[in-house]
């Protein structure tokens, strides 16, 4: 069974870092581009970053490029988002998201999603 | 940056009816090359993560149950509930994986009416 679970969210001070962690299991993690994309609370989704399956090509959505980094670790089956200098426009809920087959397709595969709050 | 509007906002239909929602891309998500749209639809219900529906348009995916339909090729689209059951009341996106930035529509909340 596919398995995604996020952890590492939190109530985090503006101009702060997380890491945000994705362990997957139940597939072949390192053949799979991931994605990460976030929800506000009450609001839609939004696409925040995307790796390939080796993880030597990422892309970012405009709004988090420069703060954020998203890597991966095929020997621990884990996806990760590192984040900086938070705002409190980061706010969300973050989920990882398994591209369901290359690198443009859909989502086939979602976490539960961690919550990430940015206030002071 | 491709921007995906849907239509409506919200929808109420009673149950045992047709529900349709419509979702338009700013530019052509049909790779030529490939003869795809590269379109997905995705269910939300309270407090759970996106469930994908629809890929490539009309391709439903293992699992979802054939009320469920997807139509349109080029920059229209829509999503097909042929007779709502009160299990389909969510929030459904439509995204667009055709280029990057990956955009989704605003979303449309489905009620019972």
């Amino acid at each position: 069974e596919v398995q995604l679970v996020e952890s590492g969210g939190g109530l985090v001070q503006p101009g702060g870092s997380l890491r945000l962690s994705c362990a997957a299991s139940g597939f072949t993690f390192s053949s799979y581009w991931m994605h990460w994309v976030r929800q506000a609370p009450g609001k839609g989704l939004v696409w925040v970053s995307r790796i390939n399956n080796d993880g030597s090509t990422t892309t970012y959505a405009d709004s988090v490029k420069g703060r954020f980094t998203i890597s991966r670790d095929n020997a621990k089956n884990t996806l990760y988002l590192q984040m900086n200098s938070l705002r409190a426009e980061d706010t969300a809920v973050y989920y990882c998201a398994r591209i369901n087959y290359g690198s443009n397709s859909a989502s086939d595969y979602w976490g539960q999603g961690t919550l990430v709050t940015v206030s002071s | 940056d491709i921007v995906m509007t849907q239509s409506p906002d919200s929808l109420a239909v009673s149950l045992g009816e047709r529900a349709t929602i419509n979702c338009k891309s700013s530019q052509s998500v049909l790779y030529s090359s490939t003869n795809k749209n590269y379109l997905a639809w995705y269910q939300q219900k309270p407090g759970q993560p996106p469930k994908l529906l629809v890929s490539w348009a009309s391709t439903r995916e293992s699992g979802v149950p054939d009320r469920f339909s997807g139509s349109g090729s080029g920059t229209d689209f829509t999503l097909t509930i042929s007779s709502l059951q009160a299990e389909d009341v969510a929030v459904y996106y439509c995204q667009q994986y055709y280029s990057s930035p990956l955009t989704f529509g605003q979303g449309t909340r489905l009620e019972i009416k």
